[in-house]
C-alpha cells in the first residue's frame, strides 16, 4: 500500500520568514496530493491541493510542487504569520475522492 | 467551516464496550470516510462509505463496522473497545467523480476515551 512520509516533524520559524514541509510517497499510481491544517482540537482544514497533472499550484501565501518522477511534493509558506502556527499533514491518494494516506504531520511554530 | 458534523463531540467507554459514532455528511455529497487519529499522528483510513456500501476498508479488525444511510449520513461501530482505541475519529465526506470538487471535508471529530 501507500506510504507517506514527511519531514520535518516541527519547524520554528520567525514571522515574516518562509516555511518549507516536504513529503515522499511510496505509489506511483497516486495523483492526488492535498495539504491540511489543523489547529489544537480542530477538526483538519483542506489548504491546497494538487494533482498529477500540474507540477505546482499557488494560492495567495501557499504554494505546492509536485515532483512525480521524483515521488515527492512540498508545502512551501511564505511571509509566516503567528496565525499560520498549527500542524500540517501531507496525504496522498490515487483519486480525490478515494482513501487518503497521510504524512506523520509537521508542528509549525511562527514566532512574532 | 464545512457543512460535516459528528456527535457526539466528546465520549468516555471502559474496555470491551460498544460505541457508535454518527457523522452527517455536507449536503450533495454521497460519501463517507472514516479515519482514526491517534494523538501526535496523521489521521488513518479506517473505511468508506459510497451510496450505502462499504467502499474500501483499511488495516482495522472487524469490530470496527459501519452503516451509510439512503440520506448519506453514517456510523462508525466500535466492539470489544481497547486502550489503544482511544483516539480522535473523524469523518470525511466527498462527492467523488465530482471533477475539480471531489475533495474530502473532514468534521470536528469525536474524542474517544476508553478507560
Amino acid at each position: 500500500g501507500e506510504n507517506v512520509e514527511q519531514h520535518p516533524s516541527t519547524l520554528s520559524v520567525q514571522e515574516g520568514d518562509s516555511a518549507v514541509i516536504k513529503c515522499t510517497y511510496s505509489d506511483s499510481a497516486s495523483n492526488y496530493f492535498p495539504w491540511y491544517k489543523q489547529e489544537l482540537g480542530k477538526r483538519p482544514q483542506l489548504i491546497i491541493d494538487i494533482r498529477s497533472n500540474v507540477g505546482e499550484k499557488k494560492d495567495q501565501r501557499i504554494a505546492v510542487t509536485l515532483n512525480k518522477t521524483a515521488k515527492h511534493f512540498s508545502l512551501h509558506i511564505t511571509e509566516t504569520q503567528p496565525e499560520d502556527s498549527a500542524v500540517y499533514f501531507c496525504a496522498a491518494s490515487n483519486n480525490a475522492g478515494n482513501m487518503l494516506t497521510f504524512g506523520g504531520g509537521t508542528r509549525l511554530m511562527v514566532k512574532p | 467551516e464545512t457543512g460535516v458534523t459528528q456527535s457526539p463531540t466528546h465520549l468516555i467507554k471502559t474496555r470491551g464496550q460498544q460505541v457508535t459514532l454518527r457523522c452527517s455528511s455536507q449536503s450533495g455529497h454521497n460519501t463517507v470516510s472514516w479515519y482514526q487519529q491517534a494523538l501526535g499522528q496523521g489521521p488513518q483510513f479506517i473505511f468508506q462509505y459510497y451510496r450505502e456500501e462499504e467502499n474500501g476498508r483499511g488495516n482495522f479488525p472487524p469490530r470496527f463496522s459501519g452503516l451509510q444511510f439512503p440520506n448519506y449520513s453514517s456510523e462508525l461501530n466500535v466492539n470489544a473497545l481497547e486502550l489503544d482505541d482511544s483516539a480522535l475519529y473523524l469523518c470525511a465526506s466527498s462527492l467523488p467523480g465530482s471533477g475539480s470538487t471531489d475533495t474530502q471535508y473532514f468534521g470536528p471529530g469525536t474524542r474517544l476515551t476508553v478507560l
